[in-house]
């Protein structure tokens, strides 16, 4: 079964701030995806990375797959009140196989 | 486009009931998988199909179990609830066919069994 380990648990920042989260593994993924969940909704695809070391960007945040596609980050620059939510990482150790989710971050920025 | 639709979003069981639970997939998608979250384990697969046959299983009990219909609508089913059972239960689809398909989540079911 491959565990995906998420941390920080939970992140309370001030608007402004930057930040960076992390999405560990022991295991090879052939790709790991990136959603945000808010209160009483269905979690949201942020971005998926596929090729070892790549950085992708989406406004503000900047996402990293590890050269070994082990791991993930998340980096937020200038985070805004509206980036709360729970940031869950979820990797798929080839094509159509399951989804598996990491517990998530839970975030919180202040105004 | 249309997107996820699951009902019911909220139900109150007791112990020992049975439920289930519908999930119509976005217009196209041939893949609709389950997931359970509870906050202190987080999302955990319960399973995927794919035009009718179930195609990845989590390690969930024989207690819960689901279906895919031709028309790629799902539903799944809890026997002989616990207490345990008691979570948001999140229907998501995808087109199934292509690497790295971007999964499309519902509103989920909210159960709780008392």
């Amino acid at each position: 079964t491959q565990l995906l380990e998420q941390s920080p648990q939970f992140l309370s920042i001030q608007e402004g701030e930057n930040l960076t989260v992390y999405c560990n593994s022991s295991s090879v993924f052939s790709s790991l995806q990136w959603y945000r969940q808010e209160p009483g909704e269905g979690p949201v695809l942020l971005v998926t990375v596929v090729t070892g070391g790549e950085v992708k960007k989406l406004k503000r945040l900047t996402f990293q797959f590890g050269d070994a596609r082990k791991d993930s980050s998340l980096h937020i620059t200038a985070a805004q009140p509206g980036d709360t939510g729970l940031y869950l990482c979820a990797g798929e150790p080839r094509a159509n196989s399951k989804l598996t989710f990491g517990k998530g971050i839970t975030l919180s920025v202040r105004p | 486009k249309a997107g996820v639709t699951q009902t019911p979003r909220y139900l109150i069981k007791t112990r020992g009931q049975q439920v289930t639970l519908s999930c119509s997939p976005i217009s196209g998608h041939r893949s609709v998988s389950w997931y359970q979250q509870t906050p202190g384990q987080g999302l955990q697969f319960l399973f995927e199909y794919f035009s009718e046959t179930q195609r990845n299983k989590g390690n969930f009990p024989g207690r819960f179990s689901g279906r895919q219909f031709s028309n790629s609508r799902s539903e799944m089913n809890v026997s002989t609830l616990e207490l345990g059972d008691s979570a948001l239960y999140l229907c998501a689809s995808r087109t199934g066919t292509v690497n790295t398909g971007e999964l499309f989540f519902g509103e989920g079911s909210r159960l709780t069994v008392l």
